[in-house]
């Protein structure tokens, strides 16, 4: 059936270092790829999204980049912060908008 | 706009118990959606409405109840509390303008525990 895969399931960085999180998905007709960030007793929110006629989007210090091809799709954030600490999903878009998640990437950025 | 709220912040149950977790947006959105999290782990979606009136079940309905009788509301139904009940309950809210993807907004979750 339909699902993503996120790797890592957790990343520690040093505060100022990059983060890469992959995501790996396995239906052909996916055309829409969010992230959502949720920190620690927190609501998710929408933190980028690209759509599949886009090979690369970009909002500041983070950027989500799309592979069709090998049907997988990237979240890069720079210059970490420790207030990028927060589990981040790439969850499987579906019809109604609906979301099928999975376990996550627990990103732990030190100071 | 206050977006998404939910009621109550918190609550504990007996097993055997039955109580509604309430969902209201004024965003004027026709998709609402149910979700809970277990500690450590992902989303599920328990149930979802594309607009008053009609619902439909997502990956784990079972022990679970909804109705939509308006636009703003999406008050979720457990009617024998079981401690496998217990997580953190999300409802969600978007809208179908434009594209056919758009942003889920979340409330700030109710917290159950089911002893």
């Amino acid at each position: 059936g339909e699902n993503v895969e996120q790797h890592p399931s957790t990343l520690s960085v040093q505060e100022g270092d990059s983060a890469v999180i992959k995501c790996t998905y396995s239906d052909s007709a996916s055309n829409y790829f969010p992230w959502y960030k949720q920190e620690l007793g927190k609501r998710p929110q929408l933190i980028i999204d690209i759509r599949s006629n886009v090979g690369e989007k970009k909002d500041q210090r983070i950027a989500v980049t799309l592979n069709k091809t090998a049907k997988h799709f990237s979240l890069h954030i720079t210059e970490t912060q420790p207030e990028d600490s927060a589990v981040y999903f790439c969850p499987l878009a579906g019809g109604y908008n609906k979301l099928i998640f999975g376990a996550g990437t627990r990103l732990a950025v030190h100071p | 706009n206050a977006g998404v709220t939910q009621t109550p912040k918190f609550r504990i149950l007996k097993i055997g118990q039955s109580m509604t977790l309430q969902c209201t947006q004024d965003m004027n959105h026709n998709y609402m959606y149910w979700y809970r999290q277990d500690p450590g782990m992902g989303l599920k979606l328990i149930y979802y409405s594309v607009g008053a009136g009609i619902t439909d079940k997502g990956e784990v309905p079972n022990g679970y109840n909804v109705s939509r009788s308006t636009t703003e509301d999406f008050p979720l139904r457990l009617e024998l509390a079981a401690p496998s009940q217990t997580s953190v309950y999300f409802c969600a809210s978007s809208s179908t303008r434009g594209s056919s993807y758009n942003e889920q907004f979340f409330g700030p979750g109710t917290r159950l525990t089911v002893l």
